[in-house]
């Protein structure tokens, strides 16, 4: 069955390091891949989307990549800053039916 | 404004009961979702639509039902068959292979 794996432990950095978090899924190639951030207590927020033919997708602080290969994405914030400090998602439609199959999340505390 | 709409935002119910949570969108979006999510784990998918007067079942659809009367509503009902209803519930709506946009959630604590 497919399986998507994030960072189990969360992720704390000081404030202007880069955080670099890692999406890692099992079996099928997605035809894209998406990240999102979640606040406590909140619905998940849409970030960046990369398809299976982007390596590389950028958004102000934010870059995502995405390995086929390997079966993995990477997701950095840049320059990152306390209001950074949330949990992030990835997010797969395995079988391009609209479905999507989320990961755990990684938490990102960034510390002023 | 527009965007995804979920009330309650807190709800409190007593074992053996059903009880319906409410999704409105004024997105324009054909596809709608239902997910649940529990604590340290990702969101699992309920139940999805991607048409009015249609729906499928996601991962976890036993003890829960949906309708799709209307594209701007796609209300989820709990029943007493649901084992564990006690999670936070988030709607989302989106045009199919592109970003989901979610609503605020609706956390249920049954006892």
């Amino acid at each position: 069955s497919q399986k998507i794996e994030q960072n189990s432990e969360a992720l704390n950095i000081q404030e202007g390091k880069t955080a670099t978090l890692t999406c890692n899924y099992t079996n099928y190639s997605p035809a894209y891949l998406q990240w999102y951030r979640q606040d406590p207590g909140r619905g998940p927020v849409f970030l960046l989307l990369i398809r299976e033919n982007e390596k590389e997708k950028r958004k102000e602080r934010l870059k995502v990549t995405f390995d086929t290969t390997l079966k993995q994405s990477l997701f950095h914030i840049t320059a990152s800053q306390p209001a950074d400090s949330a949990t992030y998602l990835c997010a797969l439609d395995f079988n391009n039916d609209y479905k999507l199959s989320f990961g755990a999340g990684t938490t990102v505390t960034v510390r002023a | 404004d527009g965007g995804i709409t979920q009330s309650p935002k807190y709800l409190f119910r007593k074992e053996g009961q059903n009880v319906t949570l409410s999704c409105e969108q004024n997105l324009n979006h054909d596809a709608m979702y239902w997910y649940r999510q529990d604590p340290g784990q990702g969101l699992r998918l309920i139940y999805y639509s991607q048409i009015v007067n249609d729906f499928q079942k996601g991962d976890i659809a036993e003890g829960y039902s949906v309708s799709r009367e209307k594209k701007e509503s796609f209300p989820l009902t709990v029943t007493s068959a649901q084992k564990n209803p006690t999670a936070f519930y988030l709607c989302a709506s989106g045009t199919g292979l592109n970003e989901q946009y979610f609503g605020p959630g609706t956390r249920l604590t049954v006892t």
